[in-house]
Parts: structure tokens; C-alpha cells; sequence
């Protein structure tokens, strides 16, 4: 079975600085999807970004970009230029390319993000 | 769109009682799910459908039921509400497959089991 693990459960950043979430996963699929969400206290799910693993290139959206190590099993989410808006919680999800039972999705615990004005 | 709409928003039950939570999507989606969020446990599945007629258990589905009766709607019900049951309940739907496959979330129900 498949599993994430966010090994920070809070992390504090100052306003315009750049921050690094971590994520590992355990999977023997090749491919696969991973994800950010973010959770503010309206705890809407909003996804940040997302990754095919069949890319090595790492995505990037705006201010969020990742660093995906597949080898390593390894997606680190790196937000540049911290804003008040983004403190939240983060998850880090895992969903294998297959259908069925295998595109549902498994979260990470979750990692708190306060921004210091 | 609506996207993913949640009823209700917060829901108090005592122990024993019996609830509906509603979910329903107007996407088209075939995937949809259900999962529930507790305090340093992220988020877990309880159950979800591919289709409509078609049900799966996930990781937690113990002391609820599920049907999926058309591609919209897909309701979670509590039998016997017990105080473990407390949480806040997420619905969820996307494409079953493909580059499509982002889940879209509803706004959370808060149920509280005294």
C-alpha cells in the first residue's frame, strides 16, 4: 500500500521569504500523480499544483513550484516571496494513474504553515 | 458550475441518532468520494464510487453507508452516530482517469456527536 509522510507538522516562515515543505511517499507503481493542497482556516481543499510522474520536469504555478525526486520518492513544495494568504495547512497527496480503487487519494498529515508579517 | 456542494455546513447529533450527509457534484464526474478529517490524521477515505450503482469501501468505512443512485449525487449516511464520528466530512469528485484527474472538494461538513 501506498503511503505519505510530511514529516514537519508546522513550519513558520517571514513575509517575502522562500519556505520548503517536505513530502516522501512509498509506492511501487511508475506511475502516478502527487499533489499539493492547501487548506485555509475556510478549510476549502485548494489544490496548489500537481505532478505526473512520468515528468522529470518540475511543475511550477506562479510563487509554488516542487522539487520531484522520483529515485528518492521525494515532492517538496517551495513557495517564494511568502504572503500573509498563504499561511494554511498543506497536504501532500499521492494518486496512482490507474482507476478504480487506485485513483483515490492518500494524504499526508499535513503540515502547518504560519507567515510572520 | 456549483463544483461540489456540501449539506449542511455544521450538524450536531447525539449518540444513537441516525443522519444523511449530501453531497452532489454537476461536473459530470464519475469518480466520487468521501473522506473525513481529524486533528494530526490528514485526510482518510471512507468510501467512494466509479460510476453510479458502484460503491468501495476505503480505509475507514466502518459506521457508514453509501449509495450512488445517479452520476450527481453520492450521500453519506451515519446509522448510529457514535462520539468518534466527530469530524469534519469532505466530499470529492474528478474523471476516473487521465490528465483530468484533479479532485475537486466540497466545502466540508463539521459534525459534532455528543
Amino acid at each position: 500500500a501506498q503511503t505519505v509522510t510530511q514529516s514537519q507538522p508546522e513550519m513558520s516562515v517571514q513575509e517575502a521569504e522562500t519556505v520548503t515543505l517536505s513530502c516522501t511517499y512509498d509506492t511501487s507503481e511508475s506511475d502516478y500523480y502527487l499533489f499539493w493542497y492547501k487548506q485555509p482556516p475556510s478549510r476549502q481543499m485548494i489544490l496548489v499544483i500537481r505532478q505526473e510522474a512520468y515528468k522529470q520536469q518540475n511543475a511550477t504555478e506562479n510563487r509554488f513550484s516542487v522539487n520531484f525526486q522520483k529515485a528518492a520518492k521525494s515532492f517538496s513544495l517551495k513557495i517564494s516571496d511568502s504572503q500573509l494568504g498563504d499561511a494554511a495547512m498543506y497536504f501532500c497527496a499521492y494518486r496512482s494513474a490507474g482507476g478504480g480503487s487506485q485513483g483515490n487519494l492518500i494524504f499526508g498529515k499535513g503540515t502547518k504553515l504560519s507567515v510572520k508579517p | 458550475n456549483a463544483g461540489v456542494t456540501q449539506t449542511p455546513k455544521f450538524q450536531v447529533l447525539k449518540t444513537g441518532q441516525s443522519m444523511t450527509l449530501q453531497c452532489a457534484q454537476d461536473m459530470n464526474h464519475e469518480y466520487m468520494s468521501w473522506y473525513r478529517q481529524d486533528p494530526g490524521m490528514g485526510l482518510r477515505l471512507i468510501h467512494y464510487s466509479v460510476g453510479a450503482g458502484i460503491t468501495d469501501q476505503g480505509e475507514v468505512p466502518n459506521g457508514y453507508n453509501v449509495s450512488r443512485s445517479t452520476t450527481e449525487d453520492f450521500p453519506l449516511r451515519l446509522l448510529s452516530a457514535a462520539p468518534s464520528q466527530t469530524s469534519v466530512y469532505f466530499c470529492a469528485s474528478s474523471y476516473s482517469r487521465g490528465l483530468a484527474n484533479e479532485q475537486f472538494f466540497g466545502p466540508g461538513t463539521r459534525l459534532t456527536v455528543l
